[in-house]
C-alpha cells in the first residue's frame, strides 16, 4: 500500500543547530516533493517543490534533498531559531493533480 | 503573494443543520481549489477536488450528498456540510492553486474550525 512516513511526530533542538525532517514514501512515484510549514490552528504555508529529477533546492536557510533511489527526502533548516517551531509536512504530487500530505513533524527549537 | 480567506473561522451548530464554508482567493483567480479535512494531530485528507464550471471530484469515501462543493467563479468555492453530525466536527481547510499549477503549489486558506454539538 502507499505510505508517506515522516521521521518522527516530534523533534526537539537547541537554537543555532540545523533541524533535519526526513519524509520517506513507498508505493509513489512523485513527479514533485513540497514542504509547508502548518501553524496551529491555521492553514499550511507553502515553503519549497522540488521536481523528481532535482537532487536539492535551496532557499534563504532551508535546504531540501531529494532521493528518488531512497524513496526519501531531507529538509535542513540551518541556524535554528525559536521561529521556526512549527508542524512541517511534506507532500507527493504523482501528477494527478492533486497532493498526498504526510502526517508531519513538530518542531520545537529552544532558545 | 497569493491570498486565500475562509469564512468563518470556526462554527457551531447543532446536530442536523447544514453548515456552509467559503473559500476566496482574493488577489488571483484559481481554476482548481481543494478541500481537506484535518482531525487534531493528524495529516490534511483531501476530500475533493473543485474545479470552476464542473462537479467536483471527491476522493474515495467521502460521501458526495453530505459534503457539497461548488466553485461558482474563479475566486470563490464553498463546502457545504449537510445534516451535520458531531462526528463532522473537524478542522476544513481550503486551498486553491494557480492556473495550470495543479497542486504543486497550494495556498491555503486559515481554515474552518467546525464544532457539531
Amino acid at each position: 500500500s502507499q505510505k508517506i512516513e515522516q521521521n518522527s511526530e516530534a523533534l526537539n533542538i537547541q537554537e543555532g543547530k540545523t533541524a533535519t525532517l526526513t519524509c520517506n514514501y513507498t508505493n509513489y512515484s512523485p513527479a514533485y516533493l513540497q514542504w509547508y510549514r502548518q501553524d496551529p490552528g491555521r492553514g499550511p504555508v507553502f515553503l519549497l517543490l522540488i521536481r523528481e529529477n532535482e537532487k536539492e533546492k535551496r532557499k534563504e536557510r532551508l535546504k531540501v534533498t531529494f532521493d528518488t533511489t531512497l524513496k526519501q527526502s531531507l529538509f535542513h533548516i540551518t541556524a535554528s531559531q525559536p521561529a521556526d517551531s512549527a508542524t512541517y509536512l511534506c507532500a507527493l504530487d504523482t501528477n494527478a493533480g492533486k497532493s498526498t500530505f504526510g502526517d508531519g513533524t513538530t518542531l520545537t527549537v529552544k532558545p | 503573494g497569493a491570498v486565500v480567506s475562509q469564512h468563518p473561522s470556526w462554527v457551531i451548530c447543532k446536530s442536523g443543520t447544514s453548515v456552509k464554508i467559503e473559500c476566496r482567493s482574493l488577489d488571483f483567480q484559481a481554476t482548481t481549489m481543494f478541500w481537506y479535512r484535518q482531525f487534531p494531530k493528524q495529516s490534511l485528507m483531501l476530500m475533493a477536488t473543485s474545479n470552476e464550471g464542473s462537479k467536483a471530484t471527491y476522493e474515495q469515501g467521502v460521501e458526495k450528498d453530505k459534503f457539497l462543493i461548488n466553485h461558482a467563479s474563479l475566486t470563490l468555492s464553498t463546502l457545504t456540510v449537510t445534516s451535520a453530525h458531531p462526528e463532522d466536527s473537524s478542522f476544513y481547510i481550503c486551498s486553491a492553486a494557480l492556473p495550470g499549477q495543479g497542486a504543486r503549489e497550494q495556498f491555503f486558506g486559515p481554515g474552518t474550525r467546525l464544532t457539531v454539538l
